[in-house]
């Protein structure tokens, strides 16, 4: 069985850019959940996608915007770089039939350093 | 919101010695909580966790309790070993939903 596998590990993009990453869910999980982990800080959500479907969102404006494809993979994308868009992005995945005492497995994440 | 307050760290003890992180929590149902360990250069991996009050989780010589009168949930182990050398989050779940997560704390084990 395979674990959550996130896209690239790390990244240096520019202030302005766009820049897309990708999580492919560990099997037989339907939903996927974004994280973003400041330095020193602990993981705050971005959103969550439920068979293709955004079901909950955090407080991240709305240049954050992801997708989820048939097969449960999910994608992340940040429009118009900030400096404070460095972190690491951590995708979870997540059977979803257990309601709050579900376990989430989270990929390595991505580091990207926007400068 | 919910929200979750750890102790700060970082946390430096000797090898053999005993361990108590600190978690309380605020949340308007009744949570599941969670402890997750990040090692360096890794994503999270889940410890333990209960999903309600009085529940004892336990992994690898951690246990953490589910205190409803106190909404904290301390995370212990008796015999801590460089190997734990890691950061350590506390985090609440409600419903299907989000993980709120606290600051973490960083353990480091000395030989």
């Amino acid at each position: 069985e395979t674990g959550v596998t996130q896209s690239p590990t790390h990244l240096i993009k520019t202030r302005g850019q766009q820049v897309t990453l990708r999580c492919s869910s560990q099997s037989g999980h339907n939903t996927v959940s974004w994280y973003q982990q400041a330095l020193g800080q602990g993981p705050q959500f971005i959103f969550q996608y439920y068979r293709e479907e955004e079901n909950g969102r955090g407080n991240f404006p709305p240049r954050f915007s992801g997708l989820q494809f048939p097969n449960y993979s999910s994608e992340l994308n940040v429009n118009a770089l900030e400096l404070d868009d460095s972190a690491l992005y951590l995708c979870a995945s997540s059977p979803s039939w257990e309601g709050k005492n579900t376990e989430a497995f989270f990929g390595q994440g991505t580091r990207l350093t926007v400068v | 919101g919910d929200s979750v307050t750890q102790m700060e760290g970082p946390v430096t003890l000797s090898e053999e010695a005993f361990l108590t992180i600190n978690c309380t929590y605020t949340a308007t149902g009744y949570p599941s909580l969670f402890w997750y360990v990040q090692y360096p250069g890794e994503g999270l991996q889940l410890l333990l966790k209960a999903t309600k009050a009085d529940d004892k989780g336990s992994n690898k010589g951690f246990e953490a309790t589910y205190r409803k009168e106190t909404t904290s949930f301390h995370l212990e182990k008796g015999s801590v070993q460089v190997s734990d050398s890691a950061v350590y989050f506390c985090a609440t779940r409600q419903g299907a939903q989000k993980l709120v997560f606290g600051q973490g704390t960083r353990l480091t084990i000395n030989p």
